[in-house]
C-alpha cells in the first residue's frame, strides 16, 4: 500500500538557517504530493503541493520538487524564521482520495 | 469564504459516554473526509462521505464508530461508549471534488479526551 516516510524530528535551527526535511514515498501509479503545516493547537494548512513528476511546489519561501526517480519530495527553505516553528507533514494522494501522511517533523526555530 | 468548521474544539467524555463531533465543509464542497491523529502519530484516514452517502469507511473501527453527512446540516462523527484509547484529535477535511490532484482543506480539529 501507499506509505510516506519523513525525517524524524525534532529539528532545531537558529533563525536564518537553511532547512531541509526529507520525505520519501511508496505508491503505485502517479500520486500527488503535499506538504502540510500544523501550528500548535491548530489544524493542518496546505503549505505546497505538486501533482506530477518534476513539478516544484512553492509557498512562503518553502519549496519541494517531485522527484519520481528517487520517490522523494524534500521540503527546503533557505532562511527560516521563528514563525516557521510548527509540525510539518508530508503526504501523498494516490489514485483514490485518501491522504497518506508521514508521522510529522517538529521544527523549532530559535531567535 | 469561511473555511472548514469543526465543533466542539475540545470535548471531554467519561468512559462509556457518547461523543459527537461536527464538521461543516467549505462552501461549495460536497466531499468530506475524517482523519484521526493519535498522540505521536500522523493522521490516519477514517471515512469519506458525500452528501447522504458513505463512500469509503475502510479506516474506521468496525464497532462504536459511525459517520453521516445528511442532506442538510454538518457531517457528524459519532463514537459510542468511548474508551481511553479514543482520546485523539479528530480532523475533518473537505474538497470540491474527489480527484487525486485536489487539495483537501482541513478544519481546526476536535480534541477528544476520555477520562
Amino acid at each position: 500500500g501507499d506509505s510516506v516516510t519523513q525525517m524524524e524530528g525534532p529539528v532545531t535551527l537558529s533563525e536564518e538557517a537553511f532547512l531541509t526535511i526529507n520525505c520519501t514515498y511508496t505508491a503505485t501509479g502517479y500520486p500527488s504530493l503535499f506538504w502540510y503545516v500544523q501550528y500548535p493547537g491548530e489544524g493542518l494548512q496546505l503549505l505546497l503541493k505538486a501533482t506530477k513528476a518534476d513539478d516544484k511546489g512553492s509557498n512562503k519561501g518553502f519549496e519541494a520538487t517531485y522527484r519520481k526517480e528517487t520517490t522523494s519530495f524534500h521540503l527546503e527553505k533557505g532562511s527560516v524564521q521563528v514563525s516557521d516553528s510548527a509540525v510539518y507533514f508530508c503526504a501523498l494522494m494516490g489514485s483514490n482520495y485518501k491522504l497518506t501522511f508521514g508521522k510529522g517533523t517538529l521544527l523549532t526555530v530559535n531567535p | 469564504n469561511a473555511g472548514v468548521m469543526q465543533n466542539p474544539r475540545h470535548l471531554v467524555r467519561r468512559r462509556g459516554q457518547e461523543a459527537r463531533l461536527r464538521c461543516s465543509p467549505m462552501k461549495g464542497h460536497s466531499h468530506v473526509y475524517w482523519y484521526r491523529q493519535l498522540p505521536e502519530e500522523g493522521l490516519k484516514f477514517m471515512v469519506y462521505l458525500q452528501k447522504e452517502n458513505i463512500i469509503d469507511e475502510s479506516g474506521m473501527p468496525k464497532e462504536r464508530f459511525s459517520a453521516e453527512f445528511p442532506k442538510e446540516g454538518p457531517s457528524i462523527l459519532r463514537i459510542q461508549q468511548v474508551v481511553r484509547g479514543d482520546s485523539a484529535a479528530y480532523f475533518c477535511a473537505s474538497s470540491p471534488r474527489a480527484d487525486h490532484t485536489d487539495t483537501q482543506y482541513f478544519g481546526p480539529g476536535t480534541r477528544l479526551t476520555v477520562l
